[in-house]
Order: structure tokens, then C-alpha cells, then sequence
């Protein structure tokens, strides 16, 4: 199975803030990396496929970048909407592979 | 506009069965493999089990194999999963996921979920 680490856990920002979420794979996935969005109760929302593409609809803010097995989630200004929990997940393979997650909150 | 739209989800006792539908509308279900992705709570997502569109081959985590069955009827755009010998790890909001365009890069769709809690 392709296992994905994500870090950090846990992120304490502010609005308007540029944060930086990381992902990596223990393979070679490609660019089939998805990143999603979920807030308390809703399914997640994805903001990101094939690594770098952005979802219609979500704000060009987010954006997603890799090199080799590494891939990054960046948002450019933190809005107060942006507060959640983030996941990457790999999608090159089954099992179908999930980031621990990362919870962006208020400092 | 795309729609999954799951049921079936209810409160069980340790070691019944359930089975969870999936109703899918607005793009050509026959065409993509479906998974069903689970959410305990309070934790992280977990992929459960998928199915190709034609040839409906089956995957499944080792977690739930030998338990649950997914299959799926593509004369109704409808996804199911068959869960038997349920355990209280189980509990968990399913949700109903497409898969991501390949040949033709395109994106994903969830459904919004449904709730499947075990418990004596």
C-alpha cells in the first residue's frame, strides 16, 4: 500500500496569513494526488486534483505544487471561511491512500 | 449537475448485516469505478472498497474483506455495499465517492453520506 504522511497535524494561523500544507508518498504516485477541505459535520470538498489542478469553483488563493513524491498545499491569504481540516490523498492505486489530516485554526 | 445520494445507513447491533445504497445522476455511471470511503468519528478518512464500471472487478481494505461485498447495477446508476459481521470499528459515516477522470483529467464527486453506527 502507497502510505501518505502529512504534516504538521496541526496549524495555528491568522487571516491573511500564507500557509503551507506538505504531503508525502512512500512511492511513486505520479501527479493522482487530490488535497480536500472538510469542515465539521459536511463531507469533504475537493479543492485540488492531479496534483495542481483546481477545483471549479474554489478560490484561486489555494493552489498545489510536487516535486518527486513531495506535494504541497498552499494557501497565498488565510480568509476566516478557511479554517478546517485538511487531507491529501493519493489516487494512483488501490488502496486508495489518506493524509493523517491537518487541522488549520485560529492563533 | 452531478449527484450521488446515499441510504441505507442505520443503528445496529455487533455482528448484523446492513446494506447501504448509492443513487447516482448526471454523468454516465457505466463509465467510472466507484468507491465507498468511510469517516469514524472523529478521525480521518479511509477507503473501504471499489468496483470498475464495466467489468465490475472488485477491490477491497483488508480491513473489511471477507465482510463487506460492493457491486453495483448500472441499468439503475445505482452503487451498493453489503456489510455483514459488523463490528463497532465499523461505525463510521459512508460516504459515496466517484472516481476521478483518467484518460480525460477530470475531478471527483462525493456524496454527502450516510451514518452506520454499531453499538449493543
Amino acid at each position: 500500500d502507497i502510505q501518505m504522511t502529512q504534516s504538521p497535524s496541526t496549524l495555528s494561523a491568522s487571516v491573511g496569513d500564507r500557509v503551507t500544507i506538505t504531503c508525502r508518498a512512500s512511492h511513486s504516485i505520479s501527479s493522482w494526488l487530490a488535497w480536500y477541505q472538510q469542515r465539521p459535520g459536511k463531507a469533504p470538498k475537493v479543492l485540488m486534483y492531479k496534483a495542481s489542478t483546481l477545483e471549479s469553483g474554489v478560490p484561486s488563493r489555494f493552489s498545489g505544487s510536487e516535486s518527486g513524491t513531495e506535494f504541497t498545499l498552499t494557501i497565498t491569504s488565510l480568509q476566516p471561511d478557511d479554517f478546517a481540516t485538511y487531507y491529501c490523498q493519493q489516487y494512483s492505486s488501490y488502496p486508495w491512500t489518506f493524509g493523517q489530516g491537518t487541522k488549520v485554526e485560529l492563533k | 449537475e452531478m449527484e450521488l445520494l446515499e441510504s441505507g445507513g442505520d443503528l445496529v447491533q455487533p455482528g448484523e448485516s446492513l446494506r447501504l445504497s448509492c443513487v447516482a445522476s448526471g454523468f454516465t455511471f457505466s463509465q467510472y469505478a466507484m468507491s465507498w470511503i468511510r469517516q469514524a468519528p472523529g478521525k480521518g478518512l479511509e477507503w473501504v472498497a471499489a468496483i470498475y464500471g464495466r467489468d465490475q472487478l472488485t477491490s477491497y481494505a483488508d480491513s473489511v474483506m471477507g465482510r463487506f461485498t460492493i457491486a453495483r447495477d448500472n441499468s439503475k446508476d445505482t452503487l451498493y455495499l453489503q456489510m455483514n459481521s459488523l463490528r463497532d470499528e465499523d461505525t463510521a459515516v459512508y460516504y459515496c465517492v466517484r472516481d476521478f477522470g483518467r484518460v480525460v483529467v477530470a475531478s471527483t464527486k462525493w456524496g454527502r453520506g450516510t451514518l452506520v453506527t454499531v453499538s449493543s
